[in-house]
């Protein structure tokens, strides 16, 4: 079965400061890669997503993944954040097919002044 | 666009009683998804539909809870009875088709069982 390693629970970082947020995947078959963002008592929004084609995505509020199939890796970053990118960070990964999209457990992202 | 809907907000009951949560998917998404969140477990997918045909029931914690979609427009999540240990935010979310098409989440629904 599928599983998402996000490899960083938590991650501190001071404003301005470039950050990345590391999440890896079990299968090298072809899949689906996604970034989630989860803001205090909200839903999940969809930060970006690689469905093929360029290995590097780039998101919404300034945030990119890049992929790499032969290290299974869908890592995000972000040259310089905010306060307001203090948030929660899904990587999650979907096999092709008629299949749910597989979470990580999530890395808190806290931003410091 | 309207986003996945859920109702209520926040739900709060005494053990025993059953508690009823409600979703309203994207128009035109033929998958549905109930996601349960708490701090120790994350993120859980409980069911998942698809055109109103439950397929993956594996995550249900057990028998008090029960999933329906009566149309493509509605579903919904019952435990009866709650218990404590059911505290948690409970997520709906939808998608259009299979591929690479995203999900989309609801705000959820803060459930506490007092």
């Amino acid at each position: 079965a599928q599983s998402v390693t996000q490899l960083d629970s938590q991650v501190p970082v001071f404003e301005e400061a470039p950050v990345e947020l590391r999440c890896n995947y079990s299968s090298s078959v072809s899949v689906y890669l996604f970034w989630y963002v989860q803001y205090p008592n909200q839903g999940l929004q969809l930060l970006l997503k690689y469905l093929s084609g360029s290995t590097l995505v780039k998101g919404i509020n300034g945030f990119e993944a890049e992929f790499n199939k032969s290290q299974t890796s869908f890592h995000l970053r972000k040259p310089s954040v905010h306060i307001s990118d203090t948030a929660e960070y899904f990587c999650a990964v979907k096999p092709g097919g008629n299949t749910p999209l597989v979470f990580g457990k999530g890395t808190r992202l806290s931003v410091i002044a | 666009d309207a986003g996945v809907i859920q109702s209520p907000r926040h739900e709060v009951t005494e053990m025993g009683q059953e508690v009823t949560l409600r979703c309203k998917p994207i128009s035109g998404h033929d998958y549905l998804f109930w996601y349960r969140q708490t701090m120790m477990r994350g993120l859980e997918l409980l069911i998942y539909f698809n055109n109103n045909v439950p397929i993956d029931d594996s995550g249900m914690p057990e028998d008090r809870f029960s999933a329906k979609m009566p149309n493509a427009s509605f579903s919904t999540l019952k435990i009866q009875p709650s218990e404590p240990r059911d505290s948690a935010v409970y997520f709906c979310a939808s998608r259009r088709g299979v591929g690479g098409q995203p999900q989309h989440f609801g705000d959820g629904t803060r459930l506490s069982i007092l």
